[in-house]
């Protein structure tokens, strides 16, 4: 069984679309994450969840809209999307709270592509 | 802020070769340092860990040794083999951020037969 799952896995859109994309975790974990991976490969957190509530909110355009339904599901949604917004979006989760330092699982990441 | 420092790739090298990727890090108080692998096409995997001064963290043939006099978290193996051909991130989480990882900009190893 998939422990961190992603859907879609590739996702190719026109530039001012809404688009989603769904993680889900089977770990029993109480925090998730994402994460965007950019053309150079570098790694940078987005949004975290802690069993439901909103935890990290990093510099972000307002156009993302993280939603977490239960603890197990963490959505990302993009409004009005653009060029750059073109990545690979990684979810990931992991046991704990804030003082936590357990190891995050990750999915296999869905790459978006703005034409 | 926190931050990682980690050598620029791609590191190209023969089967059998030994290994060494350079990983430094800045953070205030005691973070926790992480080596994470991504294969071509894949997410991330942890690779191996350490939680405080001196640990070793070892996986698959690799190693790092937790150094806080010197700020750094070198990941070495000694005989790497064409599979170990990936994207390798150094990364820290300190103990106030939900677990957060600040990632190194990553380093791609290539493994020649």
């Amino acid at each position: 069984d998939t422990a961190v799952s992603q859907t879609p896995k590739y996702l190719v859109t026109q530039m001012g679309n809404d688009k989603s994309i769904k993680c889900e975790q089977n770990l029993g974990h109480d925090t998730m994450y994402w994460y965007k991976q950019d053309s150079k490969k570098f790694l940078k957190i987005m949004f975290s969840y802690n069993n439901k509530e909103l935890i990290i909110n990093e510099t972000v355009p307002n156009r993302f809209s993280p939603k977490s339904p239960d603890k197990a599901h963490l959505n990302l949604h993009i409004n009005s999307l653009e060029l750059g917004d073109s990545a690979v979006y990684f979810c990931a989760s992991s046991q704990g709270d804030r003082t936590s330092n357990q190891p995050q699982h990750f999915g296999d990441g869905t790459r978006l592509s703005i034409l | 802020g926190n931050s990682v420092t980690q050598m620029e790739g791609p590191v190209t090298l023969s089967e059998e070769a030994f290994l060494t990727i350079n990983c430094t890090y800045t953070a205030t108080g005691y973070p926790s340092l992480f080596w994470y692998v991504q294969y071509p096409g894949e997410g991330l995997q942890l690779l191996l860990k350490a939680t405080k001064a001196d640990d070793k963290g070892s996986n698959k043939g690799f190693e790092a040794t937790y150094r806080k006099e010197t700020t750094s978290f070198h990941l070495e193996k000694g005989s790497v083999q064409v599979s170990d051909s990936a994207v390798y991130f150094c990364a820290l989480s300190d103990m106030v951020s939900w677990g957060k990882l600040q990632f190194g900009a990553g380093t791609q190893v290539v493994v020649t037969p």
